[in-house]
């Protein structure tokens, strides 16, 4: 079946510009995720939608991250008037359940961002 | 603190080795522990993934090896061969979102 995916899956932005990436999660999956990875970096939790509630924001690293799934699948994270330190692969990953039922994620291959 | 500790950073094993990965968590309330292998361009792929009540899983040539005590557990590749030469990135979560604490990651590279 088809798996989680990004797009695009690359983007290069002006200092200052704002970027919209874009995640469609495997069908049916409740939970969906946004992590960062920085070059040679693991993956470091962004945000936590639960269907269309957004459950956990912690890691959004400011206020110029907003992320929405509006309708409980697909979802968008914004950043606003980027810096060069936004550049990284940007992550969105999917799971069947919520909370304990289930943790598999499920990554899709992820937006690299690159601002310059 | 939640923190994911990985080691070493990267392994060098011949074909047919074992390959061998550590990890190590500070926070008692994480509940459970995959480990992913990420190629480079894609991202992160679900390998194999353990909960607390168990000591040990195994899925084909994949084991993980878990001490609750200790707070460690490891990932073992029997019979390493060039197509598992990857990144591997051991996580941990816990509570009701179930975000992910990734390690620092492990390059991996098995010589033909």
């Amino acid at each position: 079946g088809a798996g989680v995916s990004q797009s695009p899956r690359y983007k290069v932005a002006k200092r200052g510009q704002d970027v919209a990436l874009r995640c469609d999660p495997i069908s049916g999956h409740v939970s969906l995720f946004w992590y960062q990875q920085a070059l040679g970096q693991g993956p470091e939790f962004l945000t936590y939608f639960q269907n269309e509630a957004q459950l956990d924001k912690s890691g959004l690293p400011s206020d110029r991250f907003f992320a929405e799934r509006p309708e409980g699948s697909v979802s968008t994270l914004k950043i606003q008037r980027t810096q060069q330190e936004d550049s990284a692969v940007y992550l969105c990953a999917s799971s069947l359940g919520a909370g304990t039922v289930t943790y598999e994620q499920y990554f899709g291959p992820g937006t690299r961002l690159t601002v310059t | 603190q939640q923190q994911v500790k990985q080691s070493p950073q990267s392994l060098i094993v011949q074909k047919g080795g074992i390959s061998i990965i550590n990890c190590a968590y500070e926070n008692t309330a994480f509940d459970y522990f995959p480990w992913y292998q990420q190629f480079p361009g894609k991202g992160p792929a679900l390998l194999i993934a353990i909960r607390p009540d168990v000591s040990e899983k195994k899925e084909g040539r994949f084991t993980i090896s878990f001490n609750k005590s200790a707070k460690q557990f490891s990932l073992h590749i029997m019979d390493s061969q060039p197509g598992d030469s990857a990144t591997y990135f051991c996580a941990a979560s816990s509570g009701n979102t179930g975000k992910l604490i990734f390690g620092q990651g492990t390059t991996l590279q098995v010589k033909p």
